[in-house]
């Protein structure tokens, strides 16, 4: 049995650059949800799906954010023209169902320069 | 505004004493509260969790009381282990938001031999 994960573990990326994050939740879990951590914080939620759909974005998501599941399996995160402030833990967590315990992966650790 | 306070950043205890740590929240629609440890490199993993209908729960060598009132919820860990060294995260669920966590900052807890 494989737990949650997610590819790359490390990225360091100039400022301006896009950058993509890849998520592949337990196999039958069908909600998946994307936090953010940065320095001494706990993670901050950003955003959910429940297979295919994306219910739920927060405030955090900005415009420069884009989430998808395309297939209600694994899920993208990408971040266009990054900024140093997007240098953070970017974990990824997924859910059997709606009030289901949510396993974590071991997180992309991004680095903006 | 944080919704979820850890206001102890670290805590060290002596192996075999009791570790208890801290949480105070703040909105009252939460309903489920939970525990995660966090080490080096990895996601945070479940520990113990408590609806808002108990005021205590117990696993092994984990409690977690519950005081509504007082919007406060600690963990006491009997007896403390070297291997309990990790990050602890507090966080809640509302009753009215899907599954959307909200975590407290963290307190790094360090067991000494």
């Amino acid at each position: 049995d494989t737990g949650v994960s997610q590819n790359p573990r490390h990225k360091i990326t100039k400022r301006g650059q896009n950058v993509t994050f890849r998520c592949d939740p337990i196999s039958e879990h069908n909600r998946l949800y994307w936090y953010r951590q940065t320095l001494g914080q706990g993670p901050e939620f950003l955003t959910y799906f429940q297979n295919e759909a994306q219910l739920e974005k927060s405030r955090l998501l900005s415009d420069r954010f884009s989430a998808e599941r395309p297939k209600g399996s694994f899920s993208t995160l990408e971040i266009q023209r990054t900024e140093q402030g997007d240098s953070a833990m970017y974990l990824c967590a997924s859910s059997l169902d709606s009030y289901g315990m949510q396993y974590f992966g071991p997180g992309t650790r991004l680095t903006v320069t | 505004d944080q919704q979820v306070k850890q206001n102890s950043p670290s805590l060290s205890v002596q192996e075999g004493r009791i570790s208890i740590l801290n949480c105070d929240y703040t909105n009252s629609m939460f309903d489920y509260f939970l525990w995660y440890k966090k080490y080096p490199a990895e996601g945070p993993t479940f520990l113990i969790s408590i609806s808002s209908i108990k005021d205590k729960n117990e696993d092994g060598r984990f409690t977690v009381f519950l005081n509504k009132s007082a919007k406060h919820l600690s963990l006491h860990i009997v007896p403390s282990q070297p291997g309990d060294s990790a990050v602890y995260f507090c966080a809640a669920r509302p009753n009215n938001a899907g599954n959307m966590l909200t975590f407290g900052g963290g307190t790094r807890l360090m067991v000494k031999p």
